[in-house]
């Protein structure tokens, strides 16, 4: 099993549709969460970073954590066709893992006009 | 915001020449830097860990005597790829952070390495 879990895609929607990206983990000890953004030939682009349950929010943007259940979701409303991208969920723990990350599959998200 | 800038973007090489990629924190000291490999469709796979001033701690798997790390300052690391080979071609990503475990990691655009 994966230490992180995220479904590949290609997700598909209508542009001004609200976008469910998630990740599920495995390991307790991540305490810190991120979500990137990727377009293609390029390099991660940070969106949203969180450290606590709940919901952190961000423009369009929300992310949401859930410890208990070792569950993140990023949703994006009145979505865009420049949204198209891959988005990555990241996350990290202190002590062991200090600072590095480990990155969920990424899901390819298209945004259709 | 930090700005992590990499260089170059795109490089085409030689099989069996050795190559220098660039990776530096522009408005912060970077205590710490990570390398990652990126193939086509597929995520980010951590190569090594490099803390300024000492070597690199690399991931399992990976060829230490091929991908030279230097992180001789903290706002510089260096990804040398020794006698490249075709199958080295990828995508070469670098991130960087300040110290604390937590504080925010930011990426640098990549270098496309192409081996012919």
């Amino acid at each position: 099993q994966k230490e992180v879990e995220q479904d590949p895609g290609p997700l598909s929607v209508p542009e001004g549709a609200i976008v469910s990206l998630n990740c599920t983990y495995s390991n307790s000890a991540f305490q810190y969460f991120m979500w990137y953004r990727q377009y293609s030939r390029k390099g991660p682009e940070l969106l949203m970073y969180t450290y606590s349950s709940g919901n952190k929010e961000d423009g369009r943007f929300t992310a949401q954590v859930d410890k208990s259940s070792k569950y993140i979701s990023l949703f994006i409303r009145d979505s865009q066709p420049s949204d198209s991208a891959t988005y990555l969920c990241a996350m990290s723990a202190v002590g062991e893992y200090g600072n590095k990350l480990v990155f969920g599959a990424g899901t390819i998200l298209r945004v259709k006009s | 915001g930090a700005v992590v800038s990499q260089h170059p973007s795109w490089v085409i090489c030689k099989s069996g020449t050795s190559v220098k990629i660039e990776c530096r924190s522009l408005d912060f000291q970077a205590t710490t830097m990570f390398w990652y490999r990126q193939f086509p469709k597929q995520s980010l796979m951590l190569m090594a860990t490099s803390n300024e001033g000492s070597k690199a701690t690399y991931e399992q798997g990976v060829e230490k005597d091929k991908f030279l790390i230097n992180h001789a300052s903290l706002t510089l690391s260096t990804l040398t790829v020794t006698s490249a080979h075709p199958e080295d071609s990828s995508f070469y990503i670098c991130s960087a952070t300040s110290q604390g475990a937590g504080d925010t990691i930011y990426f640098g655009e990549g270098s496309w390495l192409t081996v012919v």
